[in-house]
């Protein structure tokens, strides 16, 4: 079965530190990848994503994430947080034989302090 | 365009009611996705429509949940008898096809069980 694990339930961070989110999954066949993020009161909405071609995909709001297929790890990062990313942060995984469903990660919470 | 909307967005019930969650998608996509967090934990894949059709309810906790999307338009999903465990956050999402992959989550309803 496939199953995703975030490294990290809560990071806090200052303003302009660099942020890496770790997420590995587990799943033989071809994966596609994601990251959503949900701030205060708001829906979850996608940041990124990857289906194939180059592993280093960049989202919205200057986040990247890099599909290492060794490593079964699709990490987020940031050069530069700002306390506009305070946000909880989830890596997800599909496949297109199981219908699209997603498979969450537990979710990271993410607080910048100003 | 409007987003995927869902109501109510907060429940209260006891032990024993029943309540019925409403998920209207995006127009013109097909897929239907409906998603659980329970407090703490990830968040669980429930059913998946296409269509009016019940492509994969392979997350459905147990018989007392029924989904429906009559007509392929809105969905609901009803929970009769509630139990305590059942608390937690219900999220749908929908996307055009599985090809894109895409999900657009609704804003969630927040279920509480008392």
């Amino acid at each position: 079965a496939q199953s995703v694990s975030q490294h990290n339930h809560h990071v806090i961070l200052s303003e302009a530190a660099s942020l890496e989110l770790g997420c590995n999954y587990s799943y033989g066949g071809t994966v596609n990848l994601f990251w959503y993020v949900q701030y205060p009161g708001q829906h979850l909405q996608l940041l990124l994503k990857y289906f194939s071609g180059d592993p280093l995909v960049k989202g919205i709001k200057g986040f990247e994430a890099e599909f290492i297929k060794s490593k079964f790890s699709f990490n987020l990062r940031k050069p530069s947080v700002q306390w506009s990313d305070t946000a909880e942060y989830f890596c997800a995984v599909s496949s297109y034989n199981q219908g699209g469903k997603l498979i969450f990660g537990q979710g990271t919470e993410l607080s910048v302090k100003p | 365009e409007a987003g995927v909307t869902q109501f109510p967005s907060h429940s209260v019930i006891e032990k024993g009611q029943t309540v019925t969650l409403r998920c209207d998608p995006i127009s013109g996509h097909d897929n239907l996705y409906w998603y659980r967090r329970v407090m703490g934990k990830e968040i669980k894949f429930l059913l998946h429509f296409v269509k009016e059709s019940k492509q994969d309810e392979s997350g459905m906790p147990n018989n007392r949940f029924l989904a429906e999307r009559t007509g392929g338009t809105y969905s609901t999903l009803k929970v009769q008898p509630a139990e305590l465990e059942d608390s937690g956050v219900y999220f749908c999402a929908s996307s055009q096809n599985i090809g894109t992959y895409e999900q657009y989550f609704g804003p969630g309803t927040r279920l509480t069980v008392t």
